[in-house]
């Protein structure tokens, strides 16, 4: 079984401020990483997924996210957010051999002005 | 392509009813997964469908049931309803890509609202 942890329930940041959503996991079995982020009333949607290669894995909206191993960790990063990053970001992870995915409780991002 | 469509978004049912939901996959996709989504209890998964047949169950009571048909259209179906299934009911498809790294895209989901 795999279990997920957002140590972070609410993040308030200022605009053009860096930020960091936290995440680690813990699974027996390899896994894929996800981040999720929904807006109110909306579905979630991928924001960018890590499979195998590289570690660190970039959306196109200037977010990145960084795979550590070691620490079983996937962290989220943006250098610099907008009003608009506002949103409920979801860290999940899925077995390699599986199709369920197992979320954390999600991290309530808000940028202020 | 179209996104994953979800059917009704909204709906106000009361204690003891039932309830059918319906989501319609991203064209091509043949896995379809439902999850619950509460404030209490965050995401939850609740069942997969791939080719009619279920794959997987989470761990939810047996008044919690779905199906897929031929076209990869997917229903899910609460019987007997509580105060406690209020919730978010999210549906997602996947193409099943060999060796499990395929993506999951979710729908907007359906508010159900038990009275």
């Amino acid at each position: 079984a795999q279990s997920v942890t957002q140590l972070d329930s609410q993040v308030p940041v200022f605009e053009e401020a860096p930020v960091e959503l936290r995440c680690n996991y813990s699974s027996s079995v390899s896994v894929y990483l996800f981040w999720y982020v929904q807006y109110p009333n909306q579905g979630l949607q991928l924001l960018l997924k890590y499979l195998s290669g590289s570690t660190l894995v970039e959306s196109i909206n200037g977010f990145e996210a960084e795979f550590n191993k070691s620490q079983t960790s996937f962290h989220l990063r943006k250098p610099s957010v907008h009003i608009s990053d506002t949103a409920e970001y979801f860290c999940a992870v899925k077995e390699t051999s599986g199709s369920r995915l197992t979320f954390g409780e999600g991290t309530q991002l808000t940028v202020n002005p | 392509k179209a996104g994953v469509t979800q059917t009704p978004r909204y709906l106000i049912k009361t204690r003891g009813q039932q309830v059918t939901l319906s989501c319609s996959p991203i064209s091509g996709h043949r896995s379809v997964s439902w999850y619950q989504q509460t404030p209490g209890q965050g995401l939850q998964f609740l069942f997969e469908y791939f080719s009619e047949t279920q794959r997987n169950k989470g761990n939810f009571p047996g008044r919690f049931s779905g199906r897929q048909f031929s076209n990869s259209r997917s229903e899910m179906n609460v019987s007997t309803l509580e105060l406690g299934d209020s919730a978010l009911y999210l549906c997602a498809s996947s193409p099943l890509i060999a060796g499990g790294s395929d993506t999951q895209y979710f729908g907007p989901g359906t508010r159900l609202t038990v009275l």
